[in-house]
């Protein structure tokens, strides 16, 4: 069974440039999560997706970053512009429904972003 | 709001040493307690996780136990191998909930 899938691995962009990372959970799992992962610090939740409905953005930046999950499968996240504070891991990840809280979350190796 | 803390790495053993990582959590109700793991290039995964007081999670030779009174779940391993060198990250969801909230990972290091 594939994991979930993210690319690019890499990406260096110049400040106020645009950039789009791109997200394929595991098949089936209505749940997909995008979280920043500062260096040296643990992941932070920017959305929450249920199917294609986003049900948690409330740590979205939504001045500049964006989010779509179209059929309730491949998600994107978009920021525009991107300012040098944004370089992070961005990572992407998946679970079942069950509504219980104690679903394992399945993890993409994650876009490492440089802001120059 | 939740928030989970852990103790500051990086932590060197040598092999077969054991190993103790602390972690602390805040959290309303009853939250799900997890431990993920980060392999050098890999994404995380899960390790264990424990769903109520009192529970022991397991897993590759590690525990943890959910300790309500102390509000703590706290890693050890026996005995450390060199494929062990990652960064730890404890975790917990909300019950009901499922926002994961991280701490800010323990890097390990083990050494022949």
């Amino acid at each position: 069974e594939a994991g979930v899938v993210q690319s690019p691995r890499y990406k260096i962009i110049e400040k106020k440039q645009p950039v789009a990372f791109w997200c394929n959970p595991i098949s089936g799992h209505n749940t997909l999560y995008w979280y920043r992962q500062n260096l040296g610090q643990g992941p932070e939740l920017l959305i929450r997706y249920e199917n294609e409905e986003a049900v948690d953005d409330s740590q979205l930046p939504k001045d500049r970053f964006s989010a779509e999950r179209l059929k309730g499968v491949d998600s994107t996240l978009k920021i525009q512009p991107a300012e040098l504070g944004d370089s992070a891991v961005y990572l992407c990840a998946s679970s079942s429904s069950g509504g219980t809280g104690i679903e394992k979350l399945f993890f993409g190796s994650g876009t490492q972003l440089s802001v120059l | 709001g939740d928030s989970v803390t852990q103790m500051e790495g990086p932590v060197t053993l040598s092999e077969e040493a054991f190993l103790t990582i602390n972690c602390t959590y805040t959290a309303t109700g009853y939250p799900s307690l997890f431990w993920y793991v980060q392999y050098p290039g890999e994404g995380l995964q899960l390790l264990l996780k424990a769903t109520k007081a009192d529970d022991k999670g397991s897993n590759k030779g590690f525990e943890a136990t959910y300790r309500k009174e102390t509000t703590s779940f706290h890693l050890e391993k026996g005995s450390v191998q060199v494929s062990d060198s990652a960064v730890y990250f404890c975790a917990l969801t909300g019950a009901g909930y499922q926002k994961v909230t991280f701490g800010t990972g323990t890097k390990l290091q083990v050494i022949p």
